[in-house]
């Protein structure tokens, strides 16, 4: 599977749009992305995927660049409980044991 | 929507004993369930990957005879951390995979955090 990289870290202003970038240049064609977070000592929670078009749902916009080397995850009016690591994550839609294995993530602050 | 359970959430044990971790896919049957460990600060490591009916295929340095994951029925797969010592304490987390889910199924347990004494 494709390597991420994340900034470890960003601040947000309550209310506003928070933007997290992932780059994830070796990613193939069949490699779909894939955003999750984690809240202090709770597991993952899954946030929204995407192959190459753009994507919502009611928790966040995925926004993948054209040629799919990088994306943008969008949290478009951040709330004191979206404090979190996000974690972007490249993963083969292939084979029998799709295995979703963690990068560091960036750790998002939410300010008030 | 679909619920993994996991139970204990926090355990203290004495060194030296043995500590059973449960988790459970409580709407779905998930034929694959995974186990990571995650200390303080780090990010998720994967220890093992479990399917049901077979044996459990663990990740490079994870030690099976140590970690024994047993994964007999669709809806339950369970970690036991076999002689543990403090330096195994740390929060472990699973996840089941529903196949054909809109986003392939990967959910997570709330983690057990274990803390060896």
């Amino acid at each position: 599977d494709a390597k991420t990289t994340q900034p470890p870290s960003m601040d947000c202003a309550e209310g506003r749009a928070a933007n997290l970038p992932c780059n994830h240049s070796t990613i193939s064609g069949n490699e779909y992305v894939y955003w999750y977070r984690q809240i202090h000592s709770q597991g993952p929670q899954y946030i929204i995927h995407g192959l190459k078009n753009n994507e919502t749902n009611e928790m966040a916009s995925l926004i993948i660049t054209e040629d799919r080397k990088s994306s943008t995850l969008i949290l478009p009016h951040a709330t004191l409980r979206d404090t979190a690591v996000y974690y972007c994550i490249v993963l083969n839609s292939g084979g029998s044991n799709y295995k979703l294995t963690f990068g560091k993530g960036t750790l998002l602050t939410v300010n008030p | 929507g679909a619920v993994v359970s996991q139970h204990p959430s926090r355990v203290i044990c004495k060194s030296g004993t043995s500590v059973k971790i449960e988790c459970r896919s409580l709407d779905f049957q998930a034929t694959t369930m995974f186990w990571y460990r995650q200390f303080p600060k780090k990010s998720l490591m994967l220890m093992a990957t479990s399917n049901e009916g077979s044996k459990a295929t663990y990740e490079q340095g994870v030690e099976k005879d140590k970690f024994l994951i047993n994964h007999a029925s669709l809806t339950l797969s369970t970690l036991t951390v076999t002689s543990a010592h403090p330096e195994d304490s740390s929060f472990y987390i699973c996840s089941a995979r529903r196949p054909r889910a809109a986003n392939y199924g990967y959910t997570f347990g709330s983690g057990t955090r274990l803390t060896v004494v």
